[in-house]
């Protein structure tokens, strides 16, 4: 069965510092990969999606990144991170029929 | 583009009262639609799905999902909560060529004991 892999669980960092997170997969190949971001009282957003190594498409204009440099690997990264990008970021891969399988998230703090 | 929306945003019940959340989406065509459950400390979860088919889809725990599509709705129901059914819920469909998901804001649900 698939498993998602999120590091790190929290984290608090101050505005303007560089920001990276990082998803892992296992028990699929090639998996369609995803990035949500849950702000406090407000749904869950999609941020970043990935068909594949180093193709990703982002869904909204914002100060975050995305990349993809193995099969099984999804980063999302930031050059100045602003207060504006608190949050509860999930990693999701896509199942089959359609479902997604969403990790256990990072809840990041900036200050 | 595909839009879910959620208008509870949070609601409040007693054990064994009944539960109906509402979820409508936007785009007329063909719909894939899911309900997601976090549970406090835990990963979101899926409830149930529709694809296609029979209208009313029983999922996990209980909870069961009718599909409307004259009203472009699908709201969840559970006939008689518990204090363990407390979490967020999330309404959600498939959109894009990439099947990414669009969800709606949530909604709280709190079960008194």
């Amino acid at each position: 069965s698939q498993t998602i892999h999120q590091w790190p669980a929290t984290l608090v960092q101050p505005v303007g510092s560089p920001l990276s997170l990082e998803c892992t997969v296992e028990g699929t190949s090639n998996p369609n990969l995803y990035w949500y971001r849950q702000a406090a009282g407000r749904g869950l957003q999609l941020l970043f999606y990935s068909i594949g190594i180093d193709q990703i498409s982002s869904e909204v204009p914002q100060n975050l990144s995305a990349s993809r440099p193995q099969d099984r690997q999804f980063i999302l990264s930031s050059k100045k991170l602003l207060l504006s990008d608190s949050g509860f970021y999930l990693c999701a891969l896509a199942g089959t029929p359609y479902e997604q399988y969403f990790g256990p998230g990072t809840r990041l703090t900036v200050t | 583009a595909q839009s879910v929306s959620q208008h509870n945003h949070h609601v409040i019940l007693s054990e064994a009262a009944s539960l109906e959340l509402g979820c409508n989406y936007s785009y007329g065509g063909t719909v894939n639609l899911f309900w997601y459950v976090q549970y406090p400390g835990q990963h979101l979860q899926l409830l149930l799905k529709y694809f296609s088919g029979d209208p009313l889809v029983k999922g996990i725990k209980g909870f069961e999902a009718e599909f409307i599509k004259s009203k472009f709705s699908f709201n969840l129901r559970k006939p008689s909560v518990q204090w363990s059914d407390t979490a967020e819920y999330f309404c959600a469909a498939l959109s894009g060529s990439a099947r990414q998901l669009t969800f709606g804001s949530g909604t709280q649900l709190t079960v008194l004991p």
